[in-house]
């Protein structure tokens, strides 16, 4: 079957760096996918990896090795509007999305 | 900039009633999706739609039906509503002429079933 792991909590400082690990089986492999979503409102897209790596984004980074099926994203200066549920997905080899159950991030000050 | 819209965004159903859930999205996009968001679970993929007229099965479409007959609109209709159908709806929809994982979602429907 296939299977998208995180962790289901992290508690964070204002100010501070984390990382969300996601480690991932899945039935061929076309992408990884991170999305920021805090409580009660719709899923918004943060980043995409493809190839082994980090990519950055301002605050954000996330890095990818298929060979482990290991993705982590990395926020670093953290604020409290990171305050959030941060979800992995892999695109399969039919190209459908396969989430995760979702990491809550809580940021305290 | 509306984006992708939903309608309802609160319902409460009594079991055995039938009830459709609404999108619409104005940016043009071919793929649209429905998901189901339960607690402590991933999102499941209900059923999805490559352009007008053509839909197809997700993981988990028992008990929905979908309809595309515009690339704007792609309703989900909830037939003879059950308890294992209260969930959060979210629809979502995709740019260009291939799937990709970059997804733009409407803000969500929590429906109840009683």
């Amino acid at each position: 079957g296939q299977n998208i792991d995180q962790p289901t909590e992290m508690t964070a400082t204002e100010g501070a760096i984390v990382q969300i690990n996601c480690t991932y089986q899945t039935s061929g492999f076309n992408g990884l996918f991170w999305y920021q979503q805090h409580a009660g409102e719709a899923p918004t897209f943060l980043s995409y990896n493809v190839l082994d790596g980090l990519e950055e984004k301002g605050r954000f980074s996330s890095f990818l090795s298929r060979s482990k099926g290991y993705s982590y994203l990395l926020l670093k200066e953290l604020q409290m509007k990171d305050s959030a549920s941060y979800l992995c997905a892999v695109m399969d080899s039919n190209y459908q999305l396969i989430w995760g159950a979702g990491t809550k991030l809580i940021i305290k000050p | 900039n509306a984006g992708v819209t939903q309608t309802p965004k609160f319902r409460i159903l009594k079991i055995g009633q039938s009830m459709t859930l609404q999108c619409t999205q104005d940016m043009n996009h071919n793929y649209m999706y429905w998901y189901r968001q339960d607690p402590g679970m991933g999102l499941k993929l209900i059923y999805y739609s490559v352009g007008a007229g053509i839909t197809d099965k997700g993981e988990v479409p028992n008990g929905y039906n979908v309809s595309r007959s515009t690339t704007e609109d792609f309703p989900l209709r909830l037939e003879l509503a059950a308890p294992s159908q209260t969930s959060v709806y979210f629809c979502a929809s995709s740019p260009g002429e291939h799937p990709t994982g970059e997804l733009f979602f409407g803000e969500g429907s929590r429906l109840t079933v009683l």
